[in-house]
């Protein structure tokens, strides 16, 4: 059973459209990421959700938009895509409270082209 | 601001060798340094972490040295197999809260049989 699944695997399509990543957890972790790797393999984290509330947000485009709706989940809206958006998003997930390993938990990611 | 530098870009070693990735960084309040390790098409997954008070971790055949002095660590990895083929980053954060993971560039490696 995957501890951390995204869908879908792969998105691709044109630019100026809105797209959706869904993320969830059966680790019972209390903390979500969303993690960009660029084509240079370049991870950088863009936000993160501790107990469905947002905690990290880095200098992303107003264009994310993530959603927790419980701390199971945690979904990546991104409005008016441009070319620049091409990447493979990670989500992760982490206990931070209780038992802190510091480890987090990657899933297989989600391969976005914007054509 | 790349506050991880993570040298080679990549790497390839025969079966074996004794691959060393090395890392540096600039925040002095940075005191926790995990290793991941990437396939393709997988998502990365820690390998090995190391905290400042000590200069050595080993976990089989996986070794992290710490030189704070310098602000540098190191992933050693012994005997190399192929199946250690992957790229390999390693990363820096303030604790194990809130994962703000600064990673580095990452190091391609290839284990020849």
């Amino acid at each position: 059973d995957t501890a951390v699944s995204q869908t879908p695997k792969y998105l691709v399509t044109q630019m100026g459209n809105d797209k959706s990543i869904k993320c969830e957890q059966n680790l019972g972790h209390d903390t979500m990421y969303w993690y960009k790797q660029d084509s240079k393999k370049f991870l950088k984290i863009m936000f993160s959700y501790n107990n469905k509330e947002l905690i990290i947000n880095e200098t992303v485009p107003n264009r994310f938009s993530p959603k927790s709706p419980d701390k199971a989940h945690l979904n990546l809206h991104i409005n008016s895509l441009e070319l620049g958006d091409s990447a493979v998003y990670f989500c992760a997930s982490s206990q931070v409270g209780g038992v802190n390993t510091g480890e987090l938990f990657f899933g297989e990611g989600s391969r976005l082209t914007v054509l | 601001q790349q506050q991880v530098k993570q040298s080679p870009q990549s790497l390839i070693v025969q079966k074996g060798g004794i691959p060393i990735i090395n890392c540096a960084y600039e925040n002095t309040a940075f005191d926790y340094f995990p290793w991941y390790q990437q396939f393709p098409g997988k998502g990365p997954a820690l390998l090995i972490a190391i905290r400042p008070d000590v200069s050595e971790k080993k976990e089989g055949r996986f070794t992290i040295s710490f030189n704070k002095s310098a602000k540098q660590f190191s992933l050693h990895i012994m005997d190399s197999q192929p199946g250690d083929s992957a790229t390999y980053f390693c990363a820096a954060s303030k604790g194990t809260g809130f994962q703000k993971l600064v990673f580095g560039t990452g190091t391609r490696l290839l284990v020849s049989p």
